[in-house]
C-alpha cells in the first residue's frame, strides 16, 4: 500500500536554530502534501498544503515566513521550522494522496515528528 | 461550535465490549474519514466514507449524510484496540481546497483487558 515517511522521527534542538522536517511519498507521485500540527491532548491542525512547484498556502495564522515548506519534486515537501523557539514545540505530522485522486480517497499520513526546543 | 464534534471525548472500556464513537459534523462534505492514532503519533486510516456502511474486520463505520452523522463501532473490543479515534471531513470543493480535512478533536479509548 501507499507509504509515506517522514523524517526525523524525533527532533530536540537548542532555541534559535531551524529545523527541517522531510516528508517522502515512497511508492507514489504526490502533487499536494499536507502539514498538520498537534498540540498534546489536541487535535491536528492543518497549518499549509504543500504544492509541487509552486508556493505552498498558508492556514489562517500560519507564519510562511516561519514555516517554511518547499515541494521541488513529486515525492519530497519540506517543512523548516525557522529560529525555533519552545513555544513551537509540537508534533508535525504530513500527509499526502497520489496525483490524480481526490478527497475521497483515504489520506496516507506519515509517523510524524515529535520536536522539542529547549 | 467547531465544525466535526465528537463525543464521547473520554471511552474506557472492558474487553470484549460493543464500542460505539460518534461524529456530528456542519458543513458539506465529500467524504468523512475515521483515523486511528497510536500512543506514538502515528496515523492510520480505517475508514472514508460518502454515504452507507463499511464494515472492516471488527471495525463498523456508518454515515447518515441528511443527518451529518457518523459512528464508528468496534465489536468484541481488545486492548489493542487502545488509541485514539479521529473523525475528519474533506470539504465539498474543489480547486486549493482538494484534500485539506478538518479534524474532529478526538476520542481517546482505552480498553482494559
Amino acid at each position: 500500500g501507499a507509504v509515506v515517511s517522514q523524517h526525523p522521527s524525533w527532533v530536540i534542538c537548542k532555541s534559535g536554530t531551524s529545523v527541517k522536517i522531510e516528508c517522502r511519498s515512497l511508492d507514489f507521485q504526490a502533487t499536494t502534501m499536507f502539514w498538520y500540527r498537534q498540540f498534546p491532548k489536541q487535535s491536528l491542525m492543518l497549518m499549509a498544503t504543500s504544492n509541487e512547484g509552486s508556493k505552498a498556502t498558508y492556514e489562517q495564522g500560519v507564519e510562511k515566513d516561519k514555516f517554511l515548506i518547499n515541494h521541488a519534486s513529486l515525492t519530497l515537501s519540506t517543512l523548516t521550522v525557522t529560529s525555533a523557539h519552545p513555544e513551537d514545540s509540537s508534533f508535525y505530522i504530513c500527509s499526502a494522496n497520489p496525483t490524480g485522486t481526490d478527497s475521497n480517497q483515504p489520506q496516507h499520513f506519515g509517523d510524524g515528528t515529535r520536536l522539542s526546543i529547549l | 461550535k467547531n465544525e466535526v464534534e465528537q463525543s464521547p471525548q473520554n471511552l474506557t472500556a472492558q474487553e470484549g465490549e460493543f464500542i460505539t464513537i460518534n461524529c456530528s459534523y456542519s458543513v458539506g462534505i465529500s467524504a468523512l474519514h475515521w483515523l486511528q492514532q497510536h500512543p506514538g503519533g502515528g496515523i492510520v486510516s480505517l475508514f472514508m466514507l460518502s454515504s452507507g456502511k463499511k464494515k472492516h474486520g471488527r471495525l463498523i463505520a456508518t454515515i447518515n449524510i441528511q443527518e451529518k452523522h457518523s459512528s464508528l463501532h468496534i465489536t468484541a473490543s481488545h486492548p489493542r484496540d487502545s488509541a485514539v479515534y479521529i473523525c475528519a471531513v474533506g470539504r465539498r470543493a474543489g480547486g486549493t481546497s482538494y484534500g485539506k480535512l478538518t479534524f474532529g478533536q478526538g476520542t481517546i479509548l482505552t480498553v482494559h483487558p
